[in-house]
């Protein structure tokens, strides 16, 4: 069975500054990644995946994940960081070969600083 | 429809009482998934609906948490006799249905059971 860990649970970081969110996964293969971002009472909204090909996959808002295999990671990165950037961030793995569901790790909560 | 679309949005119930989560996906998907988001916590897989196959079950917590899929289009997630623990957010997503293209997550429904 696949799982995800998020090291992170709460992360703070200045406005304009650099940030990375780590994800690391357990999984037999390689699989389907995600990374979903969740604001108040909002639902979850992909900022990007990976599934195949080149490991930097680039999403938006200007988002950016990298997959490593030999890490068993796919950490989340953005150059420089805007307020409107606060809000919850979840990394998922999916199974290939099945779409039967995600497992999500537990989040981590990002605040920016004016 | 546009997107996914989960009604009520809020739902506050007496404990013991049922209650009943709907869930409308995007036009043309085959796959449904119901997922639990308790308070401080990751998404918790429920149940998977794919075209006509039987549904996976195999994330329903206890025997008084039913789902059903009408025509394959509309789903409804039942809670029978309410507890506490019920409360949560709760997230509808549909796909493709193949290989998570498209999976796409509606703004959830908020239980709180008092």
């Amino acid at each position: 069975a696949q799982s995800v860990t998020q090291p992170d649970i709460h992360i703070t970081v200045s406005e304009g500054a650099s940030l990375e969110l780590r994800c690391n996964y357990s999984y037999g293969a390689t699989p389907y990644l995600f990374w979903y971002v969740q604001s108040p009472g909002q639902g979850l909204q992909l900022l990007l995946k990976y599934f195949s090909g080149d490991t930097l996959v680039q999403g938006i808002k200007g988002f950016e994940a990298e997959f490593k295999r030999s890490q068993s990671s796919f950490n989340l990165r953005k150059p420089s960081v805007h307020w409107s950037d606060a809000a919850e961030y979840f990394c998922a793995v999916g199974a290939r070969g099945s779409a039967r569901q995600l497992t999500f790790g537990s989040g981590t909560q990002l605040t920016v600083l004016p | 429809g546009a997107g996914v679309s989960q009604s009520p949005s809020n739902k506050v119930t007496e404990k013991g009482k049922d209650v009943e989560l709907r869930c409308d996906p995007i036009s043309g998907h085959t796959a449904l998934y119901w997922y639990r988001q308790s308070l401080g916590q990751g998404l918790e897989f429920l149940i998977y609906f794919q075209g006509n196959s039987a549904p996976d079950k195999s994330g329903l917590p206890s025997d008084r948490f039913s789902a059903e899929r009408t025509g394959g289009s509309v789903s409804t997630l039942t809670i029978q006799r309410t507890q506490q623990e019920d409360s949560a957010v709760y997230l509808c997503a549909s796909s493709t249905g193949t290989a998570f293209y498209g999976y796409t997550f509606g703004s959830g429904t908020r239980l709180t059971v008092v």
